[in-house]
Formats: structure tokens, C-alpha cells, sequence
């Protein structure tokens, strides 16, 4: 199988900081997509943003932005300022087909945010 | 309002016996799916729909069958449900290709 692998299982970090959670994976095809969810305490998954894997350029949606390696075949999600309610778990996932959908999703880092 | 509804949210059933999840979406996605969260494992793929009757395995897809014959449905079943089948059980949805998916919220089963 093709994983995904989130090797940080936990982070902490000082409010207004910036962090990186890391994420690699395996994969055979040219052309897919890279995704980054966050599950927030009360157990709700949500998108937060996505990098198709034929652009150069690093996504950035609000204070979230991805550092795109094609070549070491990794995905980080940078947050900056960093907020109290970002302390969540996060999950990096890939399409492994390219027009269906078919997500697989890494272990997940846990973030915890102090004050 | 973009929705994935789960029922039930939370369920306890005797193993041996049969489980019923049900899901439904009101954003006439074509591509549904079944999760499932266990601790230190992430999200493993149970099976995936890509329209009505169209359905493909996942990742663990044993001891798991699933039904939709609705666009806007998709049914996980549990025949004899077994104890290692205790999880958290997340449904979604999506246009399918690179596009956002939308979770549910989850479905908390235990099997005792």
C-alpha cells in the first residue's frame, strides 16, 4: 500500500508561534493531490487546504501554507501566529487516484497550543 | 447548508449482532466513503462509492458491506458485529478528483 506518514505524533508550541508538522509519502503517480485536515477536540474533520501535486507554487490559504517537496516526496503545513484554537489534531492525506477521490490519511500530529 | 449527517452518533451493540450506520448528504455528491479512527492509526478507508451500486473496497474492507441506492446515501453494514470492530466511524462525502471532503461527525461504536 502507498502510506502517508506523519512521523511527529505530538508538538507544543507557544501561542503567536509559527510551527511545521511534517508529512511524506509514497507514491507512483505523476499527477495527485496533497490535503491537510484538522480534527478539533469535539471530533469534527475538517479541510483545511490542498496542493495539486503539478504546481510549483506552495499553497497558502489564511495563516496556513504548505512547503511542497516533490522530489523528497513531502508535504509540511506551516501555521503562523498561531492561535489557542489551533491546538487540534492534523492530518495530511493523498488522492490515490488522480479523478475519484480515494483519500489515504497519515497517523495524524497532535498540536497543542500554550498560552 | 453543506452537510454530511450521521445516525446514530453513538451506539452499543452485543457482539453477534448486526449494525446499521446511515449517512446522507444534501450536496448531491457522487463520491461517499467509510472510515474508520482508532487510536494512533489515523483514518483507514472501509469503502468508497462512487455513485449509486457503485461501490469499491477500501483499505480494511472485511467484516464490512455497504448499500446506496440513493445518490444522497450510503449505509454501512456490520453482519455479526465483532469486539475489534469498536471504533469511531466517520462518513463522507465529495465532487470526487482534488476536491474538499466533507465528514460527518462521526459515529462512536462500541462492541461488548
Amino acid at each position: 500500500a502507498q502510506k502517508v506518514t506523519q512521523t511527529q505524533t505530538s508538538i507544543s508550541v507557544v501561542e503567536k508561534t509559527t510551527v511545521t508538522m511534517d508529512c511524506v509519502y509514497e507514491t507512483r503517480d505523476s499527477s495527485y493531490f496533497l490535503f491537510w485536515y484538522k480534527q478539533t477536540a469535539s471530533g469534527e474533520i475538517v479541510f483545511l487546504i490542498r496542493q495539486d501535486s503539478y504546481k510549483k507554487e506552495n499553497a497558502t490559504v489564511g495563516h496556513y501554507s504548505l512547503n511542497f517537496q516533490k522530489p523528497k516526496s513531502s508535504i509540511g503545513l506551516i501555521i503562523t501566529a498561531t492561535q489557542i484554537e489551533d491546538s487540534a489534531v492534523y492530518f495530511c492525506a493523498r488522492s490515490l487516484d488522480y479523478n475519484q477521490g480515494k483519500l489515504i490519511f497519515g497517523q495524524g500530529t497532535k498540536l497543542s497550543i500554550k498560552p | 447548508d453543506m452537510k454530511v449527517t450521521q445516525m446514530p452518533r453513538y451506539l452499543i451493540k452485543r457482539m453477534g449482532e448486526n449494525v446499521l450506520l446511515e449517512c446522507g448528504q444534501d450536496m448531491s455528491h457522487e463520491t461517499m466513503y467509510w472510515y474508520r479512527q482508532d487510536p494512533g492509526l489515523g483514518l483507514q478507508l472501509i469503502y468508497i462509492s462512487y455513485d449509486v451500486d457503485s461501490n469499491s473496497e477500501g483499505d480494511i474492507p472485511k467484516g464490512y458491506r455497504v448499500s446506496r441506492k440513493k445518490r444522497e446515501h450510503f449505509s454501512l453494514i456490520l453482519d455479526s458485529a465483532k469486539t475489534n470492530q469498536t471504533s469511531v466511524y466517520f462518513c463522507a462525502s465529495s465532487l470526487g478528483g482534488g476536491t474538499e471532503v466533507f465528514f460527518g461527525k462521526g459515529t462512536r461504536l462500541t462492541v461488548v
